[in-house]
């Protein structure tokens, strides 16, 4: 089994809310990512977990605050948001750091 | 530094074999990923490949790798309809500069025409 899940699977908030998006796999990987992809366009990684600690911060704005909370849970805590953070958010996981990264289904989120 | 590249489209008949191809310019030993996007999907892992291999088969997928020209292919053979999706060329560095961080190329929208 190499699932991957996500929720919500839509979400819309307007810019002075706070909202979380959840990853949850349960394959005992440990590495885990969250990545953000724009339509037509390649994902961009946000941040790494390695070992359930923050190991990359791609210079993601302070308004988007991960969280790893065990193994097999990763969180990522949305604030004061703008319109062009509209996307859709995808986390993966893997055995090890630099293992095959598998993806969930995404949380596509508009912001208004 | 290190980039990824892919052709944007491809469009093929039903039951031809499909050829998407991608450069790396990377030299490290590093590991080489196909992934497939269907619209408002995440990304399926499809395959993957060391550089330190030529080829590999999974039933209708055969990844052929190039190491002096840098150069990795997906051929799809007997393609069908539900193979249309984007499909993305990766690449992570193996060792100990491995941070898990997957370059991508942009993309390769196959379209597959009935």
């Amino acid at each position: 089994d190499t699932e991957v899940t996500q929720t919500p699977k839509h979400l819309v908030m307007g810019m002075t809310n706070k909202k979380s998006l959840k990853c949850e796999q349960h394959m005992g990987h440990r590495a885990m990512y969250w990545y953000k992809q724009k339509a037509k366009k390649p994902p961009e990684l946000m941040f790494v977990y390695s070992y359930e600690k923050l190991s990359i911060n791609e210079s993601v704005p302070s308004r988007f605050s991960p969280e790893c909370p065990n193994s097999s849970l990763l969180n990522l805590h949305l604030h004061a948001l703008q319109p062009e953070d509209s996307a859709l958010y995808l986390c993966a996981s893997s055995q090890h750091p630099g293992y095959e990264q598998y993806f969930g289904p995404g949380t596509r989120l508009t912001v208004t | 530094g290190e980039d990824v590249e892919q052709s944007l489209f491809l469009s093929v008949r039903e039951g031809d074999s499909s050829v998407i191809n991608c450069t790396y310019t990377d030299s490290s030993s590093t590991y080489l990923y196909w992934y497939k996007q269907e619209p408002g999907a995440g990304l399926q892992l499809l395959t993957y490949i060391f550089s330190n291999m030529d080829m590999k088969q999974d039933q209708r997928l055969t990844v052929l790798l190039n190491k002096k020209d840098k150069h990795l292919s997906l051929r799809i053979a007997d393609t069908q309809t539900g193979d249309s999706a984007i499909y993305f060329c990766a690449e992570t560095l193996h060792g100990s500069s491995n941070t898990g961080k997957l370059i991508f190329g942009q993309g390769t929208t196959l379209q597959v025409k009935p």
